[in-house]
């Protein structure tokens, strides 16, 4: 398909393990956004890229989290250690560009994390 | 520091009725955009409208109208004859200044009933 496509959709998982969150973004787009999504609230931005760069991850809660786009393409949340509470959905957007007039936004599905 | 206050966390209607979402943001900067997203159920956020803090008048697509006031920092959301299919969450979400990142309301769940 021609959005953005995130995978997994759903992963449990057991606390302290590893997990990785994928995010395929538009073609051509060069800004990719991650966010973090809990239960009856809006988006929490958590980082973003322009190209292969994280241009901000001031949004990262603490050095459990990191995100990768070695390519300018395909982006990957790095969650080490869960805790329960990092039980949210995680989305991904991305636009043409960051920078100036914004762009639209395109929107995953999201992946659901559950740390039991 | 930029917040996007959504009060109403659910409003249910009947069909065509006519329902206004309310959102009331905060910044201190003068160059910033708003806008309105649609969350179905699927969970993909569907962008509705962007507007930027020098444009002040009022928009109409459809059914949909937007109502920027920059003296009282509302951009609310008006759905004229609501349809069971605008059943969803809605969010209002502010880019400000330099940041390149949306700050998200905690969104307002609408159900339409039939």
């Amino acid at each position: 398909g021609a959005g953005v496509s995130q995978t997994p959709s759903n992963k449990v998982t057991e606390k302290g393990k590893y997990v990785e969150l994928r995010c395929d973004p538009i073609s051509g787009h060069t800004a990719l956004y991650w966010y973090r999504q809990s239960l009856g609230q809006g988006p929490e931005f958590l980082i973003y890229f322009q190209g292969t760069g994280a241009a901000d991850d001031s949004g990262l809660p603490n050095d459990r989290f990191f995100a990768v786009r070695p390519e300018g393409s395909v982006s990957t949340l790095k969650i080490q250690r869960t805790e329960r509470g990092d039980s949210a959905v995680y989305l991904c957007a991305s636009s043409l560009t960051a920078g100036g007039a914004p762009g639209e936004l395109f929107f995953g599905e999201g992946s659901r994390l559950t740390v039991l | 520091a930029q917040k996007v206050t959504q009060a109403q966390t659910e409003i249910s209607v009947v069909e065509k009725e006519d329902v206004t979402l309310d959102c009331v943001y905060e910044t201190r900067d003068t160059t910033y955009y708003l806008f309105w997203y649609k969350q179905p159920p699927s969970g993909e956020l569907v962008f509705l409208i962007r507007r930027n803090s020098f444009d002040e008048q009022n928009e109409i697509s459809g059914r949909y109208s937007w109502n920027f006031q920059k003296s009282t920092s509302s951009f609310n959301f008006t759905i004229t004859a609501s349809q069971v299919v605008d059943s969803a969450v809605y969010f209002c979400a502010l880019r400000s200044g330099s940041a390149r990142q949306l700050t998200f309301g905690s969104g307002t769940q609408l159900t339409v009933l039939p």
